[in-house]
């Protein structure tokens, strides 16, 4: 059981680059989440989804895409990064939306976009 | 807004010594409270966690009380050890969306 795996573990980008973010979990969780960690500012939500097909828009959801084509994966996309991009991902999950149910979050990825 | 507020860090401590983190929030209604941990390299865990009023949350040693009065969750743990050296994330559920809004966490160093 390898919970939630993000890949990879860091990347340089030039400014309008793009590249996806890979996150996978093996829990058969339904809700999958994207936040974003920078200094002192704490996590914020990017996009989630409470199943395969099925995603929405977070607190900063701008200059990102998402699609959800299984319940293991949840792939962030950049489409033409920005250095205002340069932070840690994690991606999360759990069983079901709700905060009362534990999230368990992968290592994160740390993006630095030149 | 909702907001959670905690202190800054890092924290340096001596094995065994007493640990608090200070964390306090603001929010419509009555949220849930939880601190989160991340070890190094690794991705955050729940920690503990309380859903409601004087609820004490505790895990590992750690503990903290939901108190309203006070608006406040601070974690402690009575005789912290140089496994417990990582960043702990307070954090409450926003009762009209059901997300989670996290602190900027609070790095904690322990040397032996």
């Amino acid at each position: 059981n390898a919970g939630v795996t993000q890949t990879p573990k860091f990347q340089v980008l030039k400014t309008g680059q793009s590249m996806t973010l890979q996150c996978a979990q093996d829990m058969n969780h339904e809700y999958m989440s994207w936040y974003r960690q920078d200094p002192g500012m704490g996590l914020r939500l990017i996009h989630y989804s409470v199943g395969a097909g099925i995603t929405d828009q977070g607190e900063v959801p701008n200059g990102y895409n998402v699609s959800r084509s299984t319940t293991e994966d949840f792939p962030l996309r950049l489409l033409s990064a920005a250095p205002s991009q340069t932070s840690v991902y994690f991606c999360a999950s759990s069983s079901s939306g709700s905060v009362y149910n534990e999230q368990f979050f992968g290592p994160g990825t740390r993006l630095t976009v030149l | 807004g909702n907001s959670v507020t905690q202190m800054e860090g890092p924290v340096t401590l001596s094995e065994e010594a007493f640990l608090t983190i200070n964390c306090t929030y603001t929010a419509t209604g009555y949220p849930s409270l939880f601190w989160y941990v991340q070890y190094p390299g690794e991705g955050l865990q729940l920690l503990l966690k309380a859903t409601k009023a004087d609820d004490k949350g505790s895990n590992k040693g750690f503990e903290a009380t939901y108190r309203k009065e006070t608006t406040s969750f601070h974690l402690e743990k009575g005789s912290v050890q140089v496994s417990d050296s990582a960043v702990y994330f307070c954090a409450l559920s926003d009762v009209n969306t059901d997300k989670l809004i996290f602190g900027t966490g609070t790095r904690l160093q322990v040397f032996p």
